[in-house]
């Protein structure tokens, strides 16, 4: 299976911060990646597919780069409703899909 | 309004059998791949299934092949699970999602998600 890993795992950061997470995986994936966000008792929304396509209805201050092995998901100005928890997944392998373990944003 | 809503969870002994539903409503249910993502409490994200438009495909994670079954019944525009042989580490909230995209084309990127249904195993 190709292993997802993310980075850092958790980050501290103030309203207006600019956020990035890097997502690595354990071989090429091409631009086969998706970001989802989620909530605590809430189901992951889609944000990014396909490494840098913004989801219909995804604020513009979220945008993804990358391809083969190394991503990265930035937000450009850190709103109060993106605290969550964000993870990526490789869909590369299918059906062996896979998710890093998720990297926690919190208010600092 | 895209809505899924899954049900059918519930606690069940180590060994035992549950089925679990998703209702879909919202958009052409008959058009889409499906797909179920889990998810233990307190951990991250874990893909289980997977179901064609038509239903004459499935694909499952290693990690349930041979004991779970991904079906759906367009005319009820509902996906199912069905688990068997069920171990502690099965425990998790079940959500299914619908692929991103339309008709025979698969992205294997999730754009909804049901509000997720816990199955617990436990003695």
């Amino acid at each position: 299976d190709i292993q997802m890993t993310q980075s850092p795992s958790s980050v501290s950061a103030s309203v207006g911060d600019r956020v990035t997470i890097t997502c690595r995986a354990s071989q090429g994936i091409s631009s086969w990646l998706a970001w989802y966000q989620q909530k605590p008792g809430k189901a992951p929304k889609l944000l990014i597919y396909a490494a840098s396509s913004l989801q219909s209805g995804v604020p513009s201050r979220f945008s993804g780069s990358g391809s083969g092995t190394d991503f990265t998901l930035t937000i450009s100005s850190l709103q109060p409703e993106d605290f969550a928890t964000y993870y990526c997944q490789q869909a590369n392998s299918f059906p062996l899909i896979t998710f890093g373990p998720g990297t926690k944003v919190d208010i600092k | 309004e895209v809505q899924l809503v899954e049900s059918g969870g519930g606690l069940v002994q180590p060994g035992g059998s549950l089925r679990l539903s998703c209702a879909a409503s919202g958009f052409t249910f008959s058009s889409y791949a499906m797909h179920w993502v889990r998810q233990a409490p307190g951990k991250g994200l874990e893909y289980v299934s997977a179901i064609s438009s038509n239903g004459g495909s499935t694909y499952y994670a290693n990690s349930v092949k041979g004991r779970f079954t991904i079906s759906r019944d367009n005319s009820k525009n509902t996906l199912y699970l069905q688990m068997g042989s069920l171990r502690a580490e099965d425990m998790a909230v079940y959500y299914c999602a619908r692929d991103l995209g339309y008709s025979s084309s698969w992205y294997n990127y999730f754009d909804y998600w049901g509000q997720g249904t816990l199955v617990t195993v436990s003695s």
